[in-house]
This record gives C-alpha cells, sequence and structure tokens, in this order.
C-alpha cells in the first residue's frame, strides 16, 4: 500500500533535549511538508520541501530543522530551542496532476514534554 | 493570493440532520479547492476536491460545489451519522506554499 508514515505515534522530549520525528513516504511526490497543530487552532506551517536537497521555511520554523537527503524521507528535528514544543506534528506530501497539486497527510505524532 | 474563509464552529447536529459548512474562497484563476477531515486522535484525510468550476466534489455522501459566481464551495450531507464528528478544513490551494489551513469546523453529531 501506498502512503505517509509518521513514526513514532507518541514521543516525550525531556528539557533540553533535541528529538527527530520520522516522515516516509512510498508515493513517489516531489513535496513533503511539515505542520504543527495545537488544540483548537489549524495547522501551521513549519518547513517545506519541493525537491531533493532544497527545503524553505515556512510561518514557524524558529526552533525546528529539517533535512531532505532522499526523496522518500523528509525527518523533523524539534530543538531544544524550540520552547513550547507539546503539539501534534503532521506530515504530508503533495503530487501535481493536471496542472493542480493535492497534499495528502500521514497520521501524525504527538510530542509531549516531561 | 489565494486564500479562503471557513465558517467558524463548533457545529452540534442530531443524528441524520442536514449539515452545511460554508467556506468562500479569493483566488487568482480557477485553482482545485479542496475539503480535509479530521477523525480524533488521526491526521488529515482528504474527503473531497474540485478542479475547476461548476466541478462537484463528492465523497462519503458529502458534496461540495465549485461555484464561481459566488466564489464558493460549502461542504453538504443530508444525513448526518455520530461517525462523521470530526473537524473539517476547506482547504487554499497550494500554488502559494506560504499559505495554512485555518481551524476547521468542529462538528459533533449526537445519536
Amino acid at each position: 500500500d501506498g502512503g505517509i508514515t509518521q513514526s513514532p505515534k507518541y514521543l516525550f522530549r525531556k528539557e533540553g533535549q533535541n528529538v527527530t520525528l520520522s516522515c516516509e513516504q512510498n508515493l513517489n511526490h516531489d513535496a513533503m511538508y511539515w505542520y504543527r497543530q495545537d488544540p483548537g487552532q489549524g495547522l501551521r506551517l513549519i518547513y517545506y520541501s519541493q525537491i531533493v536537497n532544497d527545503f524553505q521555511k515556512g510561518d514557524i520554523a524558529e526552533g525546528y530543522s529539517v533535512s531532505r537527503e532522499k526523496k522518500e524521507s523528509f525527518p523533523l528535528t524539534v530543538t531544544s530551542a524550540q520552547k513550547n514544543p507539546t503539539a501534534f506534528y503532521l506530515c504530508a506530501s503533495s503530487i501535481v496532476t493536471g496542472g493542480q497539486e493535492t497534499q495528502y497527510f500521514g497520521p501524525g505524532t504527538r510530542l509531549l514534554v516531561l | 493570493g489565494n486564500s479562503v474563509t471557513q465558517m467558524e464552529g463548533p457545529v452540534t447536529l442530531s443524528e441524520e440532520a442536514f449539515l452545511t459548512i460554508n467556506c468562500t474562497y479569493t483566488a487568482t484563476g480557477y485553482p482545485s479547492l479542496f475539503w480535509y477531515v479530521q477523525y480524533p486522535g488521526e491526521g488529515l484525510q482528504l474527503l473531497l476536491k474540485a478542479t475547476k468550476a461548476d466541478d462537484k466534489g463528492s465523497n462519503k455522501g458529502f458534496e461540495a460545489t465549485y461555484r464561481k459566481e459566488t466564489t464558493s464551495f460549502h461542504l453538504e450531507k443530508g444525513s448526518v451519522q455520530v461517525s462523521d464528528s470530526a473537524v473539517y478544513f476547506c482547504a487554499p490551494p497550494l500554488n502559494d506554499y506560504k499559505l495554512s489551513f485555518g481551524a476547521g469546523t468542529t462538528v459533533t453529531v449526537r445519536a
């Protein structure tokens, strides 16, 4: 089955610790995205990548870092500089058909601070 | 740039009631429009989309028609079920990567 996988489902971070969230897709999509969702709020774009070895900051990139060494993988690192990391993190990828882009989402990772 | 304005919730309905969630858009040209659904504790799922004006997207009993004269893409379902309880997002076109989704509309269906 093709799709987007995120792991782990739950992740716990200690103060001052960096943690990495995994996102893998086997859909052969070029573009990938990371969003943050807080309770009762919409999704906010953290980073996106349109092609391998290239990525751009979204609206709330501070305290986060990404890499895109392979087309199918787009890991997100939440650094100790992110002072309020508790949230639901969603990875997405997209494909362009007929000149229009459609985005598909993974199941999410919930990050909690100990 | 392109943007959407979505009806705020929460919306609470009884089973078998009619559901409408309003969404209007501002766009250059006629880009694709999307509705996503998020069930509790899960990621977003693409519910339906329409790729051009006057197109109707449909899935799982939900429908939305892309109306250029009113710049709207309202989501409708004639008879909701408890399992339709979720957050619904009207999504902006993706030709501006810096756009973000809004808060969505939380729908609760009571038995």
